[in-house]
Protein backbone atom coordinates (compact mmCIF):
# COMPACT_ATOMS: atom_id res chain seq x y z
CA UNK A 1 0.00 0.00 0.00
CA UNK A 2 1.02 3.75 -0.18
CA UNK A 3 1.07 4.84 3.26
CA UNK A 4 1.80 3.60 6.75
CA UNK A 5 0.41 0.71 7.83
CA UNK A 6 0.09 -0.60 11.41
CA UNK A 7 -0.42 -4.18 13.29
CA UNK A 8 -2.60 -5.06 14.92
CA UNK A 9 -5.44 -2.05 14.62
CA UNK A 10 -6.64 -3.36 18.39
CA UNK A 11 -4.98 -5.11 21.17
CA UNK A 12 -6.11 -6.21 23.96
CA UNK A 13 -4.40 -7.95 26.69
CA UNK A 14 -4.23 -8.47 30.42
CA UNK A 15 -2.12 -6.42 33.07
CA UNK A 16 1.28 -8.12 32.75
CA UNK A 17 1.46 -9.30 29.26
CA UNK A 18 3.97 -8.54 26.68
CA UNK A 19 2.86 -6.97 23.55
CA UNK A 20 4.47 -6.44 20.32
CA UNK A 21 3.31 -3.66 17.81
CA UNK A 22 4.13 -3.49 14.49
CA UNK A 23 4.66 -0.69 11.81
CA UNK A 24 4.93 -0.69 7.93
CA UNK A 25 6.83 2.70 6.88
CA UNK A 26 5.94 4.23 3.66
CA UNK A 27 8.59 2.67 1.09
CA UNK A 28 11.87 4.64 0.88
CA UNK A 29 10.92 6.59 4.26
CA UNK A 30 14.37 6.55 5.80
CA UNK A 31 12.84 8.10 9.27
CA UNK A 32 10.19 6.39 11.46
CA UNK A 33 8.26 7.51 14.56
CA UNK A 34 6.31 6.17 16.97
CA UNK A 35 3.82 7.76 19.34
CA UNK A 36 1.27 7.47 21.94
CA UNK A 37 -2.02 9.17 22.20
CA UNK A 38 -4.27 8.88 25.60
CA UNK A 39 -7.07 10.96 26.67
CA UNK A 40 -5.16 11.99 29.76
CA UNK A 41 -1.24 13.25 28.28
CA UNK A 42 -2.54 13.72 24.49
CA UNK A 43 0.11 13.20 21.43
CA UNK A 44 3.17 12.02 22.98
CA UNK A 45 6.58 11.50 21.24
CA UNK A 46 8.31 8.27 22.06
CA UNK A 47 10.97 7.55 19.77
CA UNK A 48 12.51 8.10 16.05
CA UNK A 49 14.75 6.05 14.22
CA UNK A 50 16.91 7.19 11.21
CA UNK A 51 17.52 4.00 8.91
CA UNK A 52 17.94 0.98 11.95
CA UNK A 53 19.25 3.66 14.72
CA UNK A 54 17.44 5.21 17.47
CA UNK A 55 19.47 8.16 18.52
CA UNK A 56 17.30 9.03 21.36
CA UNK A 57 15.88 7.01 23.30
CA UNK A 58 14.48 9.26 26.43
CA UNK A 59 11.20 9.74 25.32
CA UNK A 60 10.22 6.18 25.95
CA UNK A 61 8.01 5.84 29.21
CA UNK A 62 9.86 3.46 30.75
CA UNK A 63 12.20 0.52 30.38
CA UNK A 64 9.68 -1.65 29.85
CA UNK A 65 9.28 -0.22 26.50
CA UNK A 66 11.87 -0.66 23.68
CA UNK A 67 11.41 -0.58 20.14
CA UNK A 68 13.49 -2.10 17.14
CA UNK A 69 13.86 -1.49 13.78
CA UNK A 70 15.48 -4.23 10.69
CA UNK A 71 16.79 -3.52 7.63
CA UNK A 72 15.65 0.34 7.34
CA UNK A 73 11.92 -0.42 7.13
CA UNK A 74 9.49 -2.11 9.45
CA UNK A 75 9.58 -1.22 13.13
CA UNK A 76 8.49 -3.24 16.67
CA UNK A 77 7.27 -1.43 19.48
CA UNK A 78 7.02 -3.95 22.54
CA UNK A 79 6.00 -3.07 25.79
CA UNK A 80 7.18 -5.81 28.97
CA UNK A 81 4.63 -6.66 31.42
CA UNK A 82 2.04 -4.11 30.67
CA UNK A 83 -0.19 -1.75 33.17
CA UNK A 84 -3.35 -0.27 32.70
CA UNK A 85 -2.01 3.21 32.31
CA UNK A 86 -0.08 1.88 29.04
CA UNK A 87 -3.25 1.67 27.79
CA UNK A 88 -3.56 4.27 24.72
CA UNK A 89 -3.39 4.42 20.57
CA UNK A 90 0.14 3.99 18.99
CA UNK A 91 0.69 6.04 16.00
CA UNK A 92 3.43 5.44 13.82
CA UNK A 93 4.68 8.08 11.26
CA UNK A 94 7.33 8.10 8.38
CA UNK A 95 9.39 10.81 6.68
CA UNK A 96 11.70 10.74 4.15
CA UNK A 97 15.11 12.57 4.35
CA UNK A 98 14.06 14.50 1.29
CA UNK A 99 11.70 16.24 3.01
CA UNK A 100 13.74 18.45 4.87
CA UNK A 101 10.55 20.06 6.79
CA UNK A 102 9.95 16.90 8.54
CA UNK A 103 6.75 15.96 7.11
CA UNK A 104 5.18 12.87 8.86
CA UNK A 105 3.19 10.68 7.46
CA UNK A 106 0.83 8.41 10.08
CA UNK A 107 -0.29 5.33 10.22
CA UNK A 108 -4.33 4.56 11.45
CA UNK A 109 -2.71 3.63 14.74
CA UNK A 110 -2.57 0.28 17.29
CA UNK A 111 -5.37 0.94 20.16
CA UNK A 112 -3.77 -1.00 23.14
CA UNK A 113 -6.50 -2.16 25.80
CA UNK A 114 -4.89 -3.35 29.19
CA UNK A 115 -7.27 -4.96 31.51
CA UNK B 1 12.36 22.92 24.13
CA UNK B 2 9.60 23.47 22.35
CA UNK B 3 6.05 23.65 23.22
CA UNK B 4 2.67 23.95 21.88
CA UNK B 5 -0.37 25.78 23.41
CA UNK B 6 -3.62 25.14 21.87
CA UNK B 7 -6.40 27.59 23.57
CA UNK B 8 -9.70 25.83 23.62
CA UNK B 9 -9.91 21.94 23.96
CA UNK B 10 -13.72 22.35 21.74
CA UNK B 11 -14.75 24.50 19.53
CA UNK B 12 -18.30 24.94 18.36
CA UNK B 13 -19.30 26.76 15.54
CA UNK B 14 -22.25 27.22 13.28
CA UNK B 15 -22.21 25.31 9.45
CA UNK B 16 -21.32 28.23 7.21
CA UNK B 17 -19.75 30.01 10.08
CA UNK B 18 -15.67 31.36 10.11
CA UNK B 19 -13.63 28.41 12.07
CA UNK B 20 -10.76 29.77 13.89
CA UNK B 21 -8.80 27.31 16.10
CA UNK B 22 -5.62 28.87 18.16
CA UNK B 23 -1.94 27.95 18.70
CA UNK B 24 0.74 30.02 19.92
CA UNK B 25 4.12 27.80 19.97
CA UNK B 26 7.44 28.26 22.07
CA UNK B 27 10.64 27.33 20.43
CA UNK B 28 14.57 28.95 20.95
CA UNK B 29 15.22 28.39 16.97
CA UNK B 30 12.69 29.41 14.10
CA UNK B 31 10.40 26.81 13.97
CA UNK B 32 8.62 24.50 11.54
CA UNK B 33 5.14 24.34 12.53
CA UNK B 34 2.05 21.85 11.14
CA UNK B 35 -1.31 21.76 11.46
CA UNK B 36 -3.05 18.08 11.50
CA UNK B 37 -6.89 16.63 11.58
CA UNK B 38 -7.50 13.66 12.70
CA UNK B 39 -11.28 12.06 12.14
CA UNK B 40 -12.38 9.67 14.17
CA UNK B 41 -10.71 6.48 14.57
CA UNK B 42 -8.33 7.53 12.04
CA UNK B 43 -4.92 8.34 12.03
CA UNK B 44 -3.39 12.05 11.64
CA UNK B 45 -3.73 13.81 7.96
CA UNK B 46 -1.16 17.02 7.22
CA UNK B 47 -3.47 19.97 6.62
CA UNK B 48 -0.43 22.64 6.12
CA UNK B 49 2.79 23.37 6.99
CA UNK B 50 4.77 26.24 7.57
CA UNK B 51 8.48 26.09 6.88
CA UNK B 52 9.56 29.83 6.65
CA UNK B 53 8.63 30.55 2.52
CA UNK B 54 5.31 32.39 3.08
CA UNK B 55 3.90 33.69 6.34
CA UNK B 56 0.24 33.05 5.04
CA UNK B 57 0.01 28.89 4.54
CA UNK B 58 -2.86 27.39 2.88
CA UNK B 59 -3.69 23.78 3.14
CA UNK B 60 -6.22 21.42 2.30
CA UNK B 61 -10.15 21.51 2.37
CA UNK B 62 -9.97 25.45 2.56
CA UNK B 63 -8.10 25.91 5.48
CA UNK B 64 -5.10 28.32 6.08
CA UNK B 65 -2.74 29.37 8.44
CA UNK B 66 -0.79 32.55 9.22
CA UNK B 67 2.48 32.72 11.21
CA UNK B 68 3.01 35.78 13.12
CA UNK B 69 6.26 35.46 15.20
CA UNK B 70 5.99 38.65 17.13
CA UNK B 71 2.81 37.16 18.35
CA UNK B 72 4.05 33.71 18.49
CA UNK B 73 1.49 32.18 16.62
CA UNK B 74 -0.30 30.00 13.74
CA UNK B 75 -4.29 30.10 13.69
CA UNK B 76 -5.99 27.85 11.83
CA UNK B 77 -8.58 29.34 10.19
CA UNK B 78 -11.51 28.47 7.16
CA UNK B 79 -13.87 31.14 6.19
CA UNK B 80 -17.22 28.98 5.87
CA UNK B 81 -17.29 25.72 8.15
CA UNK B 82 -18.45 22.25 7.14
CA UNK B 83 -19.87 19.42 8.49
CA UNK B 84 -17.49 17.18 7.47
CA UNK B 85 -15.06 19.70 9.34
CA UNK B 86 -16.34 17.72 12.36
CA UNK B 87 -12.66 16.26 13.65
CA UNK B 88 -10.07 16.82 16.39
CA UNK B 89 -7.04 19.09 15.18
CA UNK B 90 -3.65 19.15 16.53
CA UNK B 91 -1.27 21.51 16.42
CA UNK B 92 2.57 20.93 16.44
CA UNK B 93 6.01 22.20 16.16
CA UNK B 94 9.36 20.92 15.43
CA UNK B 95 12.69 23.21 15.43
CA UNK B 96 13.81 20.87 12.33
CA UNK B 97 17.11 19.98 13.45
CA UNK B 98 16.88 17.02 14.97
CA UNK B 99 19.69 13.84 14.32
CA UNK B 100 22.07 14.44 12.37
CA UNK B 101 20.89 18.35 10.70
CA UNK B 102 18.18 16.32 8.65
CA UNK B 103 15.34 17.25 10.15
CA UNK B 104 14.40 14.22 11.65
CA UNK B 105 13.23 14.59 15.05
CA UNK B 106 9.71 13.86 16.76
CA UNK B 107 6.88 16.66 16.23
CA UNK B 108 5.48 18.26 19.72
CA UNK B 109 2.23 18.63 19.69
CA UNK B 110 -0.98 20.68 21.37
CA UNK B 111 -3.47 18.98 23.19
CA UNK B 112 -5.62 19.30 20.44
CA UNK B 113 -9.31 21.10 19.79
CA UNK B 114 -12.26 19.62 18.90
CA UNK B 115 -14.30 21.34 16.84
CA UNK B 116 -17.97 20.59 16.59
CA UNK B 117 -19.77 21.96 13.85
CA UNK B 118 -23.62 22.86 14.45
CA UNK B 119 -25.98 21.92 11.71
Amino acid sequence: GAGVSQSPSNKVTEKGKDVELRCDPISGHTALYWYRQSLGQGLEFLIYFQGNSAPDKSGLPSDRFSAERTGGSVSTLTIQRTQQEDSAVYLCASSSRGFLYNEQFFGPGTRLTVL
Amino acid sequence: AQSVTQLGSHVSVSEGALVLLRCNYSSSVPPYLFWYVQYPNQGLQLLLKYTSAATLVKGINGFEAEFKKSETSFHLTKPSAHMSDAAEYFCAVSDGVGYSGGGADGLTFGKGTHLIIQP
